[in-house]
């Protein structure tokens, strides 16, 4: 069955300090993946998203993920936090077929600490 | 610029009323979706639907009901709300891609049932 992880459930990095939140999927066919943030109080954001091509993929607010399918892995990084980051990050996969079904991770909570 | 619209930020029903969620939303989408969030549980999928009058459960659709009449709009409905229905309720749009499409949210609905 499709399933994703993203085995840390929370993380505090400083301020200035990298970041990368971990992502596991179970998919048999080719994934489409994506990356969302949830602010608190709001809806998700879409922050990247990755179904072909190039297996680095460039998002909003200085968000990057790299897809290893040798790892089953989509990792997202970000070179130097703000402290506008603190949020819940959500990595999930897309079905194939038209019904436009995501399955999500999860979640992880960054605290982002001054 | 794109919009997923719920009637409600927070509401405050008691055990044993018939509650409606509303979602509405103006991109002209065929998919939409409803999710409740919990803590340490991620999104998990209510019900969706792909058109007008077709719906689908999703992997927790017990105790919840789905209406949609028309192609903007998609209500969910709890039929005798319960304690263990507290929660985020969070409502998406998609076109009808192939998995590859991301999800449009609304801000959600923190609903709190007495």
């Amino acid at each position: 069955a499709q399933s994703v992880t993203q085995p840390d459930i929370h993380i505090t990095v400083s301020e200035g300090a990298s970041l990368e939140l971990r992502c596991n999927y179970s998919y048999g066919a080719t994934p489409y993946l994506f990356w969302y943030v949830q602010s608190p109080g709001q809806g998700l954001q879409l922050l990247l998203k990755y179904f072909s091509g190039d297996t680095l993929v460039q998002g909003i607010k200085g968000f990057e993920a790299e897809f290893k399918r040798s790892q089953s892995s989509f990792n997202l990084r970000k070179p130097s936090v703000h402290w506008s980051d603190a949020a819940e990050y959500f990595c999930a996969v897309g079905l194939s077929g038209n019904t436009g079904k995501l399955i999500f991770g999860q979640g992880t909570t960054l605290q982002v600490k001054p | 610029d794109v919009k997923v619209t719920q009637s409600s930020r927070y509401l405050v029903k008691r055990t044993g009323e018939k509650v409606f969620l509303e979602c509405v939303q103006d991109m002209d989408h065929e998919n939409m979706f409803w999710y409740r969030q919990d803590p340490g549980l991620g999104l998990r999928l209510i019900y969706f639907s792909y058109d007008v009058k077709m719906k689908e459960k999703g992997d927790i659709p017990e105790g919840y009901s789905v209406s949609r009449e028309k192609k903007e709009r998609f209500s969910l409905i709890l039929e005798s709300a319960s304690t263990n229905q507290t929660s985020m309720y969070l409502c998406a749009s998609s076109p009808p891609g192939q998995g590859r499409d991301e999800q449009y949210f609304g801000p959600g609905t923190r609903l709190t049932v007495t």
